[in-house]
């Protein structure tokens, strides 16, 4: 039973423009939704958060949006970069338990 | 450096050995949770430790076992290697239950089981 949903294993996306990394979510209890990013050897990084409260949350050139009456959440980034070729997870969870993640959408982003 | 250390980077065995995955969180974090992403598959929590006591249990299986010890770094133990526990395995950690800082996660542990 998957909670957390990446449909998309990879996108690819030319230098400058924007990507789009979506995620949907099946417990409506979830009311944290967190955005990770992963280099190859590297653990897992935390990029960016949203709060069942809010429906967008912006923070230099990545910005997430969440529609709960959809239960879904996507990652705009703004103008892309090479260097934002990485994993992407979306995460979640409820109160304090340990978060669930997606099975991670891979971005390449092509100069 | 994110300041979680896991040791070692890489491991091989043989089927039917057992390993020790080591974790040391990053200073003043209380909780440290271990993820296996095998092949294709996302981040699955496996378990959480906080302060010491075992505080959440996902999908591990009963070949595996964790501990968190007084000074707070934990150990995952796997017995009784099969092939398909070949994966990487993460370990992260959080000044509390979670909260909304998210988890700093270490560099991670490539088992390889032959």
């Amino acid at each position: 039973d998957q909670q957390v949903k990446q449909n998309s294993p990879s996108l690819s996306v030319q230098e400058g423009r924007i990507s789009i990394l979506n995620c949907d979510y099946t417990n409506s209890m979830f009311d944290y939704f967190l955005w990770y990013k992963k280099y190859p050897a590297e653990g897992p990084t935390f990029l960016i958060s949203i709060s069942s409260i809010k429906d967008k949350n912006e923070d230099g050139r990545f910005t997430v949006f969440l529609n709960k009456s959809a239960k879904h959440l996507s990652l705009h980034i703004v103008p892309s970069q090479p260097g934002d070729s990485a994993v992407y997870f979306c995460a979640s969870n409820s109160g304090n338990t340990p978060l669930v993640f997606g099975k991670g959408t891979r971005l390449s982003v092509i100069a | 450096d994110s300041g979680v250390t896991q040791t070692p980077k890489h491991l091989i065995t043989a089927t039917g050995q057992r390993v020790t995955l080591r974790c040391s969180p990053r200073s003043g974090d209380l909780s440290v949770y271990w993820y296996q992403q095998s092949l294709d598959q996302g981040l699955q929590f496996l378990i959480q430790y906080y302060n010491g006591e075992e505080r959440a249990k996902g999908n591990i299986l009963e070949r595996f076992s964790a501990q968190q010890f007084p000074d707070l770094h934990s150990e995952l133990n796997l017995s009784s290697l099969e092939l398909g526990d070949s994966a990487l395995y993460f370990c992260a950690s959080s000044v509390l239950g979670q909260g909304n800082g998210g988890y700093t996660f270490g560099s991670g542990t490539r088992l390889t089981v032959v």
